[in-house]
């Protein structure tokens, strides 16, 4: 069994609609990170949290630490929001990450 | 720089070749780390650096994947023999404390022929 464990693994929506992709980890961590991932393109950090709730414009990101779950959550999804999800735990001194395989989210127009 | 730099962007390399990588960290990032990503899944570590100290190799995955970043700060991972399966995405991320927010190069991506 995975460390960390995302679902779905592929998500399509429509423009407009409230995404969720959650993610559950069975290891103690220091923090939770939620990545993006363009085609092609490199990794960018959305959130890195390690209790209760941050939100970035249309972007919200939950963390239960008791039940070692997370979510995120799109409001209002745009075509732009096309790409790849991941959540990625930290643990230990060094802080190296552990990832899931990733979301793969598609909203059409 | 602005962030970290990766170079270069694309290999493609043919059977027992050997190959760099380059990471150009944030300036004044302690911390580097290497992950490695196949296709279709999540990115796995590799190593991490704290300053020039290499203090966890342990997730390369071969005695052909060899790391340094004697100055602290440029790191260059080397794989000696190229095998097919090393073909993935090579992530560079740096961070100014273990334990804080990684910020990921473009990544490079390996094509083992």
């Amino acid at each position: 069994k995975n460390e960390v464990e995302q679902s779905p693994q592929n998500l399509t929506a429509q423009e407009g609609e409230f995404i969720t992709i959650n993610c559950s980890y069975s290891v103690g961590i220091s923090a939770l990170h939620w990545l993006q991932q363009h085609p092609g393109g490199g990794i960018v950090s959305l959130f890195m949290l390690s209790s209760g709730k941050k939100k970035h414009g249309r972007l919200i990101a939950t963390i239960n630490i008791q039940e070692k779950h997370s979510s995120l959550h799109i409001t209002a999804s745009h075509p732009r929001d096309s790409a790849v999800y991941i959540c990625a735990v930290g643990g230990g001194s060094q802080g190296n990450l552990i990832f899931g395989k990733g979301t793969k989210l598609s909203v059409k127009p | 720089g602005a962030g970290v730099s990766q170079s270069p962007r694309y290999k493609v390399a043919k059977r027992g070749q050997d190959v760099a990588l380059r990471c150009d960290p944030i300036s004044g990032h302690v911390s580097l780390f290497w992950y490695q990503q196949a296709l279709g899944q999540g990115p796995e570590f590799l190593t991490y650096f704290q300053n020039e100290a290499q203090l966890d190799k342990s997730g390369l995955p071969s005695d052909r994947f060899f790391a340094e970043r004697p100055e602290g700060s440029v790191s260059t991972l080397k794989i000696q023999r190229t095998q097919q399966e090393d073909s993935a995405v090579y992530l560079c991320a740096s961070s100014s404390n273990q334990v804080y927010e990684q910020y990921f190069g473009p990544g490079t991506r390996l094509t083992v022929t």
